[in-house]
């Protein structure tokens, strides 16, 4: 049973243009969660979300920033505009259900040069 | 937002003593999970914990939800070098249960 997965590792963008990150969550988990790490920083929420629906983004800024998990594919964040601030790593969880425990994927390195 | 405490901030110890280390918050969580972060990796789930007192381990590790349901514990028995890390609670939001808040971290150091 292959675990979260996320793609790519390591993204390097220059200020001005669009991040997409990838995250596929484990087999049978329908709930993703994303998260940013900021270095020797705890992780911070930034959005929950079941298949086709947003539950909460209370956590993601309201602009530039996006979410989606479609009914095929990957769950996707995307960052638009990015700028220095956003490098950080930015890592998914999914889970079987709200109260069941989070496993995370191996994160993505954002760097905006 | 919720505030998770975890201390020490960071321990330097000796390989095969033991560890322990807690994290505490000013509301009631009805869960704890105990996660491991090796750099640049995501966090590990090491315990998860669902009941007030309950004790749970898991090999060398054992982890406590506190009574008041305010605090956890996790204690690390016989410290070996693969132990280093960066150590963090985490519980679903009191309110909602939607968002997962961590606790600040606890960087152990295993000095062989």
């Amino acid at each position: 049973n292959a675990g979260v997965m996320q793609n790519p590792r390591h993204l390097v963008r220059r200020r001005g243009q669009e991040a997409r990150l990838r995250c596929s969550p484990m087999k049978g988990h329908s709930h993703v969660y994303w998260y940013r790490q900021l270095p020797e920083e705890g992780l911070k929420f930034m959005v929950y979300l079941q298949k086709e629906n947003i539950i909460d983004e209370s956590g993601m800024p309201k602009e530039r920033f996006s979410a989606e998990f479609p009914k095929e594919g990957p769950s996707i964040l995307r960052i638009q505009q990015v700028v220095r601030g956003d490098s950080a790593a930015y890592f998914c969880a999914s889970a079987v259900s709200i109260v069941e425990e989070q496993y995370f994927g191996p994160g993505t390195r954002l760097t905006v040069t | 937002g919720q505030q998770l405490n975890q201390s020490p901030q960071s321990m330097f110890i000796q390989e095969g003593e033991d560890v322990s280390m807690n994290c505490t918050s000013s509301s009631i969580f009805n869960t704890w999970l105990w996660y491991k972060q090796d750099p640049g990796e995501g966090p590990v789930l090491l315990i998860a914990l669902y009941k007030a007192g309950e004790l749970t381990s898991n090999g060398r590790l054992t982890a406590q939800f506190g009574i008041t349901r305010k605090d956890s514990f996790l204690n690390i028995s016989a410290s070996i070098p693969s132990d280093v890390g960066i150590y963090f609670c985490a519980g679903p939001s009191p309110n909602t249960g939607n968002q997962f808040y961590f606790g600040t971290g606890t960087s152990l150091t295993v000095i062989p």
